[in-house]
């Protein structure tokens, strides 16, 4: 079955440096979500999206932005990179805008971004 | 949001059978209760959830209390692979078309011993 495409898997970047991290969902599945997990912590989100629209905000700094297209993949987009950035960066996904508790989410498989 | 409250860690013979506790005294009535895990250096990974019965699935069970003040997950026969952090997650209603995040706490390191 497919699951959720994130790339790149590594990324080293300099202080000050710009980063792009891209996410192909599920297919037909309509909402992103990004979050954000330092070492030896809990994943934290970040960002979430529903067809194509940010649906949800949460720790996201300001030099961070991101979008979803029209396709339903979605980029995090970061700059002015601190060293406090290095972190594994997950994207899941999920199908449609659930108010229920039910829906579930299937991540990726991460994208490490070390900061020098 | 209602909180969940997990020991740090847990220890388990292979092949044996693992119960993960979960407190969420303060859940409401519409509240799910999500089971997630994470391996070393991977994603986190939907193992199951549940309302108000117990639910069974290839991966593990979920035993809720009466009172759903409680839960617990169970692997009924650990294997090394099952060494990862369990993370017991509330899912509420949401309303006004909220998207409905995961918020993960500090969940239960599992360790498992050959």
């Amino acid at each position: 079955a497919a699951g959720v495409i994130q790339s790149p898997r590594h990324l080293i970047k300099e202080k000050r440096e710009t980063a792009t991290l891209k996410c192909y969902p599920i297919p037909r599945h309509d909402t992103v979500y990004w979050y954000q997990q330092g070492p030896g912590q809990d994943p934290q989100f970040l960002i979430s999206f529903y067809e194509k629209m940010q649906s949800d905000k949460g720790s996201i700094p300001d030099r961070f932005s991101a979008q979803q297209f029209s396709d339903y993949h979605s980029e995090l987009n970061m700059s002015s990179l601190e060293l406090g950035d290095s972190a594994l960066y997950f994207c899941a996904s999920s199908v449609g805008q659930s108010s229920s508790g039910a829906n579930v989410l299937t991540f990726g498989a991460g994208s490490r971004l070390t900061v020098l | 949001d209602a909180k969940t409250t997990q020991p740090n860690s847990m220890e388990s013979n292979e092949e044996e059978p693992v119960h993960l506790p979960c407190n969420h005294s303060t859940i409401s009535g519409t509240d799910y209760i999500h089971w997630y895990r994470q391996l070393p250096s991977q994603g986190p990974e939907y193992v199951i959830h549940g309302l108000t019965s117990n639910v069974n699935n290839r991966m593990a069970s979920l035993a809720i209390a009466e009172d759903r003040k409680s839960s617990t997950l169970i692997l009924h026969r650990a294997t090394l692979r099952d060494a990862a952090v369990y993370y017991c997650i509330l899912r509420p209603l949401l309303y006004g078309g909220a998207t409905n995040k995961l918020i993960f706490g500090t969940g239960t390191l599992l360790a498992v011993q050959p």
